[in-house]
C-alpha cells in the first residue's frame, strides 16, 4: 500500500525549534519531488516547500525561508522539515504529500500529478 | 500567483449540481502546452484527496459527476449532481514552480 507517515510533531515554546518527519511506504521516494503542506486551526491550506528527487533543488513559501529546512534521505524513503525561530503562527497540521515526478510523467496517467498521496497530518503547536 | 475561489461557501440540495470557480493572477499556460491547474477535497477530519489534475482529468476513484474545464486564468469544478459524500472543503491549487492554494470552498448540503 502506498503510504505516507508523518510524525514528530508536538508542542514547542515560541522562537523554539522541532524536526518533524515522514516515513513513505509502498513506492520509490527518490522518483518523486516531496512536499510539506500545513493547515493552521480552522484555516486553509498551504504549501511550505517541496524538495527534488535528489535533493538538489529546494523551494519555500515566503513566510518560512530562512527559517525552515526541508531534506530528504532516499536511502530510508523519509523526508524530514527542521523548524527553527517557530513563532505561534506555524501552529498547524503538517502534511506530508507526494508533489510531482517531472520531469517524468506518471507512467499511468502520461500527466505531472502533483499531491497525488497525502499523510494523516501531524500536529505542530507553538506556544508558551 | 494568487489564486481566488468563489463562492467561499455552497449549500445544496442533494441531486442538484454545484459549481466553484477559481481565478489565478497570471495565466497557468506553460510551455509545453500543459496548465498545472488541481482540484483537491479535504472531507471533515480527512487529509486532502486529489480530485483533478491539468484541469479536467479526474484522479483515479473520483465519480464522473466530477468535471473540471477552463483555461488561462478561469477555471471551474462542477459537481452534476451533488451526493451526502461530496460536502467537504474544495481547494484548486497551480504547480508552476511553488504552489499555491486557493482559499477553499466549503461545500454543505442543505
Amino acid at each position: 500500500e502506498v503510504q505516507l507517515v508523518e510524525s514528530g510533531g508536538g508542542l514547542v515554546q515560541p522562537g523554539g525549534s522541532l524536526r518533524i518527519s515522514c516515513a513513505a511506504s509502498g513506492f520509490t521516494l527518490s522518483g518523486h519531488w516531496m512536499s510539506w503542506v500545513r493547515q493552521a486551526p480552522g484555516k486553509g491550506l498551504e504549501w511550505v516547500a517541496n524538495i527534488k528527487q535528489d535533493g538538489s533543488e529546494k523551494n519555500y513559501v515566503d513566510s518560512v525561508k530562512g527559517r525552515f529546512t526541508i531534506s530528504r534521505d532516499n536511502a530510508e524513503n523519509s523526508l524530514h522539515l527542521q523548524m527553527n525561530s517557530l513563532r505561534a503562527e506555524d501552529t498547524a497540521v503538517y502534511y506530508c504529500a507526494r508533489d510531482t515526478q517531472w520531469p517524468n510523467y506518471d507512467i499511468l496517467t502520461g500527466y505531472f500529478l502533483v499531491f497525488d498521496i497525502w499523510g494523516q497530518g501531524t500536529m505542530v503547536t507553538v506556544s508558551p | 500567483i494568487v489564486m481566488t475561489q468563489t463562492p467561499l461557501s455552497l449549500s445544496v440540495t442533494p441531486g442538484q449540481p454545484a459549481s466553484i470557480s477559481c481565478k489565478s493572477s497570471e495565466s497557468l499556460l506553460q510551455s509545453d502546452g500543459k496548465t498545472y491547474l488541481f482540484w483537491y477535497l479535504q472531507k471533515p477530519g480527512q487529509s486532502p484527496q486529489l480530485l483533478i489534475y491539468e484541469v479536467s482529468n479526474r484522479f483515479s476513484g473520483v465519480p464522473d459527476r466530477f468535471s473540471g474545464s477552463g483555461s488561462g486564468t478561469d477555471f471551474t469544478l462542477k459537481i452534476s449532481r451533488v451526493e451526502a459524500e461530496d460536502v467537504g472543503i474544495y481547494y484548486c491549487m497551480h504547480s508552476i514552480q511553488l504552489r499555491t492554494f486557493g482559499q477553499g470552498t466549503k461545500v454543505e448540503i442543505k
